[in-house]
């Protein structure tokens, strides 16, 4: 089983630069999650997504935008990139997050300089 | 807002040696699910352990296990006969509202040998 993938693994991006990191489950997942985490530092929610067409901001969501066209792909825009955005992104999907855990891909290292 | 604390910015132990690791939660919600990660240094998020509101007993997996006490709002991980393959990061984690996970600063294990 593929899981989450995410791509790509790695992306150096100029001030002002647009990009799109990609997301997709192969579980069936209905929910699926954006985060971020800083160096040294816990994970932040972005966005989330309870199914194919709803989509909802997180703790951290500006600056960034997201579409959930299809249950198996959730991917995260990012607009004009700014050194703050210099992170890693871990997309996540769960069956139910109450009580099932969430499957994480393997993360995107984002450097904008 | 639900809030996770995790008060150990880092923790050395001995091989063999058990560990346990404080997290602390806030929430107003009767029912709720309490998750542990660990994050290796090579980055990915792994699932270790789970613990329900309404769960009589302590979670247990393997080496994992949970010391939930609902009072004092804490859940905190234990890890028996520590390896020097348990050298990572951990954070505890906790359902938010809805359907969001929300996650503590971590905790950095070392493991000595």
């Amino acid at each position: 089983n593929a899981g989450v993938t995410q791509t790509p693994k790695f992306r150096i991006l100029k001030i002002g630069q647009s990009m799109t990191l990609q997301c997709t489950q192969d579980m069936n997942h209905n929910y699926m999650y954006w985060y971020r985490q800083d160096p040294g530092m816990g994970l932040k929610l972005i966005y989330y997504s309870v199914g194919a067409g709803i989509t909802d901001k997180g703790e951290v969501p500006n600056g960034y935008n997201v579409s959930r066209s299809t249950t198996e792909d959730f991917p995260l825009r990012l607009e004009l990139a700014a050194p703050s955005q210099t992170s890693v992104y871990f997309c996540a999907s769960s069956y139910s997050p109450d009580i099932h855990p969430l499957h994480f891909g393997n993360g995107t290292r984002l450097t904008v300089t | 807002a639900q809030k996770i604390t995790q008060t150990q910015p880092g923790m050395f132990v001995q091989e063999k040696e058990a560990v346990t690791l404080d997290c602390t939660y806030d929430t107003s919600d009767q029912s709720y699910g309490l998750f542990w990660y660990k994050q290796p240094s090579s980055g990915e998020m792994i699932f270790l352990i789970y613990q329900g509101s309404y769960d009589e007993q302590n979670a247990t997996e393997g080496r994992y296990s949970l010391n939930f006490q609902k009072a004092r709002k804490s859940a905190n991980l234990v890890i028996s006969a520590s390896q020097l393959g348990d050298s990572a990061m951990y954070f505890c984690a906790s359902r938010k509202g809805a359907q969001k996970l929300v996650f503590g600063q971590g905790t950095r294990l070392t493991i000595n040998p």
